[in-house]
């Protein structure tokens, strides 16, 4: 099926730096979506968006919908040792429909 | 609330061997998902579910799996004969559909499946 291109695959970083990762699609989505996953567990939602153009935080994460609803990216400011994990990125088309996810973001924090 | 539950955790079969996954829904969720991770193909949405009815069933790789929801408490995916191939973390998530434009997803832990 349908996977949706997210880059980087995975970011090293040290403690205090900014992030930031983003997701394209050859297809419009009507609503984008970040997740984060931790080991042993499932994904966890972080933002979603709604509308082409929208910007949206959520404490030190900031997301955008593209204006073209083919593409989103997600920011990370001043990333601390809990961040880590991986992020992804999802699609959907309509408000119940299942998602289309990115392979994800793999976020490590050097000491 | 307990969040979704699924078991079991871990399974670990041989191949040729039937393995069924189990998934409890979040109370008065109305939607259900099956989802299966790997390293390759990442995560793909295999089947989903409304008010205990299969909607889209494209996900579903071959006529080796199949998926029920007997109830609104539980949802089962076998997979009969079992390969190697199938090896992956399967998910289960479930949402309420409040008629907005995205209803969350919310997963459980996963069951983790090896097919020797």
């Amino acid at each position: 099926g349908q996977q949706l291109n997210q880059s980087p695959q995975s970011m090293f970083i040290q403690e205090g730096e900014d992030v930031s990762m983003n997701c394209t699609s050859s297809s419009i989505f009507n609503t984008w979506l970040w997740y984060k996953q931790e080991p042993g567990e499932g994904p966890v939602l972080l933002i979603a968006l709604y509308k082409a153009g929208e910007l949206t935080s959520n404490g030190r994460l900031t997301a955008q919908f593209g204006i073209t609803r083919k593409d989103s990216f997600l920011n990370i400011s001043a990333s601390i040792p809990s961040d880590v994990g991986i992020y992804f990125c999802a699609g959907q088309r309509g408000g119940a429909d299942g998602l289309t996810f990115g392979k994800g973001t793999h976020l490590i924090i050097q000491p | 609330d307990a969040g979704v539950i699924q078991s079991p955790r871990h399974e670990v079969t041989e191949m040729g061997q039937e393995v069924t996954l189990r998934c409890k829904p979040i109370s008065g969720h109305d939607y259900l998902f099956w989802y299966r991770q790997t390293m390759m193909r990442g995560l793909e949405l295999l089947i989903y579910f409304n008010n205990n009815v299969p909607i889209d069933d494209s996900g579903m790789p071959e006529d080796r799996f199949s998926a029920k929801m007997p109830n609104a408490s539980f949802s089962t995916l076998k997979i009969q004969p079992s390969e190697p191939r199938d090896s992956a973390v399967y998910f289960c998530a479930s949402s309420l559909a409040l008629g907005g434009i995205y209803n969350e997803q919310f997963f459980g832990p996963g069951t983790r499946l090896t097919v020797l």
